[in-house]
């Protein structure tokens, strides 16, 4: 099975600044298996990015993905307030295994 | 309204059965795959099951492997879940979800609001 850690497990910052978060497997993961999602407090999550890079439909173009092989990035370019919340990458393929999460908050 | 709703969450004692449903609106029930995430209280997402769009293509986590059985009924609309066994750590509010596939990439696109499932005696 596949592990995916996330990190950090949180991140402070203020809207405006760049958050990077990274998403690391414990094997190769094929980019076309990578996905992104949000989380809200009292919310299901919601698809940010699949195929690693592919924004979901409605998600601004300040969420961008990269990576390949074991390591994977979700960067959001400027903070809005709504962007703050818990993001899980997923690996959809031979399994279909979460990263434990990183809950992005407001500094 | 496309949407998925599901049921059936229950407190339940140890070693007790119980079955969710998911009912799907909205969209061509029959043209996806469709699998079931939970989320135990304060912590993170964990897969549970998954069932392709023809009722192929089934698979389990580990965690629930011969305990949970994943169907699905084209005429109801429906996606269930089939908890046998329930164990403490079940504890967890379960949500239903869509499949989507662009090009050579899928995830999932629709969630439902969950259904919380407590196992306690």
């Amino acid at each position: 099975e596949i592990v995916l850690t996330q990190s950090p497990g949180t991140l402070s910052l203020s809207p405006g600044e760049r958050a990077t978060l990274s998403c690391r497997a414990s094997q190769s993961v094929s980019s076309s298996d990578l996905v992104w999602y949000q989380q809200k407090p009292g919310q299901a999550p919601r698809p940010l990015l699949y195929g690693a890079s592919n924004r979901a439909t409605g998600i601004p173009d300040r969420f961008s993905g990269s990576g390949s092989g074991t390591d994977f990035t979700l960067t959001i370019s400027r903070l809005e307030p709504e962007d703050f919340a818990v993001y899980y990458c997923q690996q959809y393929g031979s399994s279909f295994t979460f990263g434990q999460g990183t809950k992005l908050e407001i500094k | 309204e496309v949407q998925l709703v599901e049921s059936g969450g229950d407190l339940v004692q140890p070693g007790r059965s119980l079955r969710l449903s998911c009912t799907a609106s909205g969209f061509i029930f029959d043209h996806y795959g469709f699998h079931w995430v939970r989320q135990a209280p304060g912590k993170g997402l964990e897969w549970v099951s998954r069932i392709g769009w023809n009722g192929g293509t089934i698979a389990y986590a580990d965690s629930v492997k011969g305990r949970f059985t994943i169907s699905r009924d084209s005429g109801k609309k429906s996606l269930y879940l089939q908890m046998n066994s329930l164990r403490t750590e079940d504890t967890a509010l379960y949500y239903c979800a869509k499949v989507s596939c662009s090009a050579s990439s899928c995830f999932l696109d629709l969630w439902g609001r969950g259904t919380l499932v407590t196992v306690s005696s």
